[in-house]
């Protein structure tokens, strides 16, 4: 299994569509997940984290799967502006404070 | 707060040129990383160092890379002497304590080497 694996789509899906990602990570170890938002030639920027209780955030729910080693996030309501790659981070365990990062999805929504 | 800052925003550069990328990390913030991203790879780490002491290098791709943090608040990452597949954008970013809160990423420099 790859250490962060991510759909890489590309999504494409109508103003208002609730849309859905999905994650996977290697170690069952991991303790930090997040969910991050990169902007065509943009940084990444922080979306949200991921609590083990699942979160939520306006339109955006993230949920944490441990047995499962599953990350989703969904997106209700989807605008223009959600356009964007996002990317699954997590922590891999460990002594360490390295995050790592999936290769991200693309979505565009449509008018 | 201005952020994580980066310059050059963009380096054009000959193969065979050393290419010097620098960061300004948030004030107060003890962690510092140094990632590139390629269409190919995604992001990758490369570096990160605490409290100004490098932790983990394991990414660096080889010994033309190298990276140094004098200083709380400035970081380089060298290429030396660089070449075409070192062309990507690299991103610096910074954290506070732990990774449990997120990094912050500069705005990158887009390398290309021809």
């Amino acid at each position: 299994r790859k250490e962060v694996e991510q759909d890489p789509g590309p999504f494409n899906v109508p103003e208002g569509a609730t849309v859905a990602f999905n994650c996977t990570y290697s170690n069952s170890a991991s303790q930090s997940f997040f969910w991050y938002r990169q902007d065509c030639r943009k940084e990444p920027k922080l979306l949200m984290s991921v609590y083990s209780s699942g979160n939520e955030d306006g339109r955006f729910t993230a949920q944490l799967n441990r047995a499962s080693q599953y990350i989703s996030l969904l997106i209700r309501d989807s605008k223009l502006s959600d356009s964007a790659t996002y990317l699954c981070v997590v922590n891999l365990g460990g002594s360490n404070y390295k995050l790592t990062f999936g290769k991200g999805t693309l979505l565009t929504v449509n008018p | 707060d201005a952020g994580v800052i980066q310059s050059p925003r963009h380096e054009v550069t000959e193969m065979g040129q050393e290419v010097t990328l620098r960061c300004k990390p948030i004030s107060g913030h003890d962690y510092l990383f140094w990632y590139r991203q390629t269409m190919m790879r995604g992001l990758e780490l490369l570096i990160y160092f605490n409290n100004n002491v490098p932790i983990d290098d394991s990414g660096m791709p080889e010994d033309r890379f190298s990276a140094k943090m004098p200083n709380a608040s400035f970081s380089t990452l060298k290429i030396q002497p660089s070449e075409p597949r070192d062309s990507a954008v690299y991103f610096c970013a910074s954290s506070f304590r732990t990774e449990r809160y997120g990094y912050t990423f500069g705005s990158g420099t887009r390398l290309t080497v021809v």
